[in-house]
């Protein structure tokens, strides 16, 4: 099936603390990206990655760090986590190719709660 | 500031009925504009895009209409049913890289 796996599903964890969120498709999408779901505010893009090795920030990556050392693989690291990092998270891909790039598919989140 | 915004958090509607989703943008750079669905639980799915040299794209019972003079995209949900009830999200992207989403409306059709 394909799918976007996200891992852990809910994460409570304290300040200051590393922790890594994985990431992984089954589609051999070459763009895949981070989100953070906060109320009122919608979703807001964290980093994205065009392809291996290329990584670019989004709108809200302050306190995140990603890697992309394989095409299926796209984890968030979060190196010293703060409190107003609570927030739901979700990973996405797709296709990167014309006619299906606008297609996202999304994990189903990760809920971080950092006290 | 956000770039796209959803100004109505809630919408209800009859069973049967239209709905109408809006969202406002004020980048004009913008060239890629897209819906998604979300259910409680489970991450966004894409439901309809539309890019900007169109005013209208269809895909059965849904429509986006995009006014790019008045920086406004709707969609459209006819007819409505229970299933369609869900957090609809609209987003923006000039080049597929960057993606700018909306906070979201959440429609509830009654039966």
């Amino acid at each position: 099936e394909a799918q976007v796996t996200q891992n852990p599903r809910y994460l409570i964890t304290v300040t200051g603390k590393k922790l890594t969120v994985t990431c992984s498709q089954n589609m051999n999408h070459e763009y895949m990206s981070w989100y953070r779901q906060d109320p009122g505010l919608g979703l807001r893009q964290i980093y994205y990655s065009m392809n291996v090795e290329v990584t670019d920030k989004g709108d809200v990556p302050e306190g995140y760090k990603v890697s992309r050392k394989e095409k299926r693989n796209f984890p968030l690291i979060l190196e010293s986590p703060s409190p107003n990092q609570t927030s739901l998270y979700f990973c996405a891909s797709s296709p990167g190719t014309p006619g299906a790039r606008e297609k996202l598919f999304f994990g189903s989140g990760t809920q971080l709660s950092v006290l | 500031d956000q770039q796209v915004k959803q100004n109505s958090p809630s919408l209800s509607v009859q069973e049967g009925r239209i709905s109408i989703l809006n969202c406002d943008y004020t980048n004009s750079m913008f060239d890629y504009f897209l819906w998604y669905k979300k259910y409680p639980a489970e991450g966004p799915t894409f439901l309809i895009s539309i890019s900007s040299i169109k005013d209208k794209n269809e895909d059965g019972r849904f429509t986006v209409f995009l006014n790019k003079s008045a920086k406004h995209l709707s969609l459209h949900i006819v007819p409505s049913q229970p299933g369609d009830s869900a957090v609809y999200f609209c987003a923006a992207s000039e080049d597929f890289n960057k993606f700018y989403f909306g906070s979201g409306t959440k429609l509830n059709v009654k039966p």
